[in-house]
């Protein structure tokens, strides 16, 4: 099993659409969380960090699932330009380094 | 204004020869990455270094090897042992102590390519 998992998607939805990502990471003492947006052939920037209370930016919420092992990335009212891969992050136990999920790929059509 | 700096964007690489990939940072970060990411993959780790004469191995370091001489530069060395080295490499860097608050900061990004 990876250390973290996406569903590769792609999730095509319309402009004005709310769509929701899963991120399943194993390791029950990992730490911090991220989100990341990728767009095509170019580096990924950081979206948002993911806190254990659940953290809202605008459009984008955020939550952390402990129990269940699963961070959460929500979009509402979707835009064009809101298509790109998200990645999700997470900081191991030990050590200061991220593991990365594979991606997953959404496509926002009008 | 600060941020991570990668050369060259793109890069090929005959068989049997070995290849430098440049990242500069002024963030004042102590901490450097560097990543691959293959279609369809994640990103996994290649090597990492917290400070300045010291690194260390990631989960896929043979066939690379890496210096940290100065907090500001990390160069990576893709060598011939490297049996597939094309991809898009990433360079990152970070606070020491990764937070919920501080992640990483990457890049722009190398594409290696063999021919």
């Amino acid at each position: 099993r990876k250390e973290v998992e996406q569903d590769p998607g792609p999730f095509n939805v319309p402009e004005g659409a709310t769509v929701a990502f899963n991120c399943t990471y194993s390791n029950s003492a990992s730490q911090s969380f991220f989100w990341y947006r990728q767009d095509c052939r170019k580096e990924p920037k950081l979206l948002m960090s993911v806190y254990s209370s659940g953290n809202e930016d605008g459009r984008f919420t955020a939550q952390l699932n402990r129990a269940s092992q699963y961070i959460s990335l929500l979009i509402r009212d979707s835009k064009l330009s809101d298509s790109a891969t998200y990645l999700c992050a997470v900081k191991r136990e030990y050590g200061n380094k991220l593991v990365f999920g594979a991606g997953t790929i959404l496509r926002v059509k009008s | 204004d600060g941020g991570i700096t990668q050369s060259p964007k793109y890069l090929f690489r005959k068989e049997g020869q070995n290849v430098t990939l440049s990242c500069e940072q002024n963030l004042n970060h102590d901490a450097m990455y560097w990543y691959r990411q293959d279609p369809g993959q994640g990103l996994r780790l290649i090597y990492y270094s917290q400070i300045v004469n010291d690194f260390q191995k990631g989960d896929i370091a043979e066939g690379y090897s890496v210096s940290r001489e100065k907090k500001e530069s990390f160069p990576l060395t893709v060598t011939s042992a490297q049996k597939n080295p094309t991809a898009f490499y990433l360079c990152a860097s970070s606070l020491r102590a990764i937070s919920s608050n501080y992640g990483y900061t990457f890049g722009s990004g190398t594409r290696l390519t063999v021919v």
